[in-house]
C-alpha cells in the first residue's frame, strides 16, 4: 500500500517563486491536512480539508493556499515564497476527522527558500 | 505555547533495555492520544493511541499510560532495538469547537548497541 505520497521530495526555490506541493493517498479517507516541521518544534498545521470541497484555516496559514482537487488529492502551494517558509512539509490524511483515529503521514517534501 | 529550540531532549539507552519517554500535554479537554515514531528523513508513524477513560494500553513492545491528574503521558519499549532510533512525541486531540490536534516537539532515542 503506498499510503500518504508527497511530491517532490525536494526544492529549492528562490524568494519570489511559486510552486505547488503534492499530496495523494489511496487509504478513502475524507480528511487530509498540510503541516510544516521546524527544528525543535511540533508539527503545525497550515490547512485541512475535512471532506472533499472543503478547506479551512490551521494554525499557521498565511502565505499558502490550498485546493481538495478530489478525494484522494490535496495540494499546497506558495504563491510567492519567503524565506521564512524554508521548512519541511507533510500532508497527512484521516478517516474522519472527529472520531478518535491517527493521521496516516507521508514523507514530506524538503523545501528550501534561497 | 509552543516549545521554541532548535535541540530536542535526548535518550540514550543500551540495546536490551527499557526506555521511556515521557510527554506533558497541555489540556484538560484533551481525549485522545498518540504517539509517533519519526525516523530521519521519513515522515511519523503511529505507534498506539490512547483514550481518556484509559491509563494503560498495551502494544506490541511499547505500552503507553495516561495520567490525567497531572496530565502526562509516557511511552515505554521494551527491549529497545537500534531500529527503535528515532524521534518520538505525542498528540493530544482536544474537543473544542473544532477538532484540534497538538503535536510535542518529540524526544530523540538514541540506542547504543
Amino acid at each position: 500500500n503506498a499510503g500518504v505520497t508527497q511530491t517532490p521530495k525536494f526544492q529549492v526555490l528562490k524568494t519570489g517563486q511559486s510552486m505547488t506541493l503534492q499530496c495523494a493517498q489511496d487509504m478513502n479517507h475524507n480528511s487530509m491536512y498540510w503541516y510544516r516541521q521546524d527544528p525543535g518544534m511540533g508539527l503545525r498545521l497550515i490547512y485541512y480539508s475535512a471532506s472533499e470541497g472543503t478547506t479551512d484555516k490551521g494554525e499557521v496559514p498565511n502565505g499558502y493556499n490550498v485546493s481538495r482537487l478530489n478525494k484522494r488529492e490535496f495540494s499546497l502551494r506558495l504563491e510567492s515564497a519567503a524565506p521564512s517558509q524554508t521548512s519541511v512539509y507533510f500532508c497527512a490524511s484521516e478517516g474522519d476527522r472527529g472520531r478518535d483515529q491517527p493521521q496516516h503521514f507521508g514523507d514530506g517534501t524538503r523545501l528550501s527558500i534561497l | 505555547g509552543e516549545s521554541v529550540g532548535l535541540h530536542l531532549p535526548t535518550l540514550s539507552v543500551q540495546e536490551g533495555d527499557n526506555s521511556i519517554i515521557n510527554c506533558a500535554y497541555s489540556n484538560s479537554a484533551s481525549d485522545y492520544f498518540i504517539w509517533y515514531k519519526q525516523e530521519s528523513g521519513k515522515g511519523p508513524q503511529f505507534i498506539i493511541d490512547i483514550r481518556s477513560n484509559m491509563d494503560k494500553r498495551q502494544g506490541q513492545r511499547v505500552t503507553v499510560l495516561l495520567n490525567k491528574t497531572v496530565k502526562h503521558l509516557s511511552l515505554q519499549i521494551a527491549a529497545t532495538q537500534p531500529g527503535d532510533s528515532a524521534v518520538y512525541f505525542c498528540a493530544e486531540n482536544m474537543k473544542t469547537s473544532y477538532d484540534k490536534v497538538i503535536f510535542g516537539p518529540g524526544t530523540s532515542l538514541s540506542v547504543i548497541p
